[in-house]
């Protein structure tokens, strides 16, 4: 079945430093790609996303490239934040017909923790 | 209308006790999306409704979970006699009707406790 594999967390890192959580995915047709954050509290926002092959995603210094040769969609940002802790997700969605449930397959979730 | 709102944020109850939740979608969102949160996982979908129809439902929705989406606004997810594996956060989307998906709203959840 399709299924999402994030890098396993807690991710920690100091201030400024470079960030990158790794994110593969099994699909049988072609997926939409997505990162979506959850800080503590709240609900699952979309961080970014991709819809075809070498789109690349970006919002608030982060970026994503969907990369079909490689089934990945890895999470880059390239100086965080203490501001940027929270959970990331990496997740897919299939096509759907057209009154179908456009399900989204979920990762784990990373944690990531910046320090000051 | 900011977003998706759902209710109650936090609901602790005993085993075998029913319980219901509400959402709130998006006002213009036709779609309209449940997903169950475990601890240290992701989501997993549990049913979806576009306007009033449930057309479709997880496995995992077992025959004490039952959701309703009256006139196609509000959505309310009832478990019937709770059991300690129901704990969970409760998460509620919504969307337009996209043949490609966009992502949703989620709405901030309510995390249910069984004791």
């Amino acid at each position: 079945g399709d299924s999402v594999t994030q890098m396993e967390g807690p991710v920690t890192l100091s201030e400024e430093a470079c960030l990158t959580i790794n994110c593969t995915y099994t699909a049988t047709g072609y997926p939409s790609l997505f990162w979506y954050v959850q800080y503590p509290g709240e609900g699952l926002q979309l961080l970014l996303k991709a819809t075809k092959a070498d789109d690349k995603g970006s919002n608030k210094g982060f970026e994503a490239t969907y990369r079909k040769e490689t089934t990945s969609f890895h999470l880059e940002k390239g100086s965080v934040q203490v501001s940027d802790s929270a959970v990331y997700f990496c997740a897919l969605s299939l096509p759907a017909l057209i009154q179908g449930a456009q399900k989204l397959v979920f990762g784990q979730g990373t944690r990531l923790t910046i320090n000051p | 209308d900011t977003g998706v709102s759902q209710d109650p944020r936090h609901k602790i109850t005993k085993r075998g006790q029913n319980v219901t939740f509400r959402c709130d979608p998006i006002s213009e969102h036709n779609r309209l999306y449940w997903y169950r949160q475990t601890l240290g996982q992701g989501p997993e979908f549990l049913t979806y409704f576009q306007n009033e129809a449930q057309l479709e439902k997880s496995r995992l929705l077992s025959d004490r979970f039952s959701a309703e989406r009256p006139k196609g606004s509000f959505s309310t997810l009832e478990i019937q006699r709770t059991e300690q594996g129901d704990s969970a956060m409760y998460l509620c989307a919504s969307s337009l009707a996209l043949y490609r998906a966009y992502g949703y709203t989620f709405g901030s959840g309510t995390r249910l406790t069984v004791v």
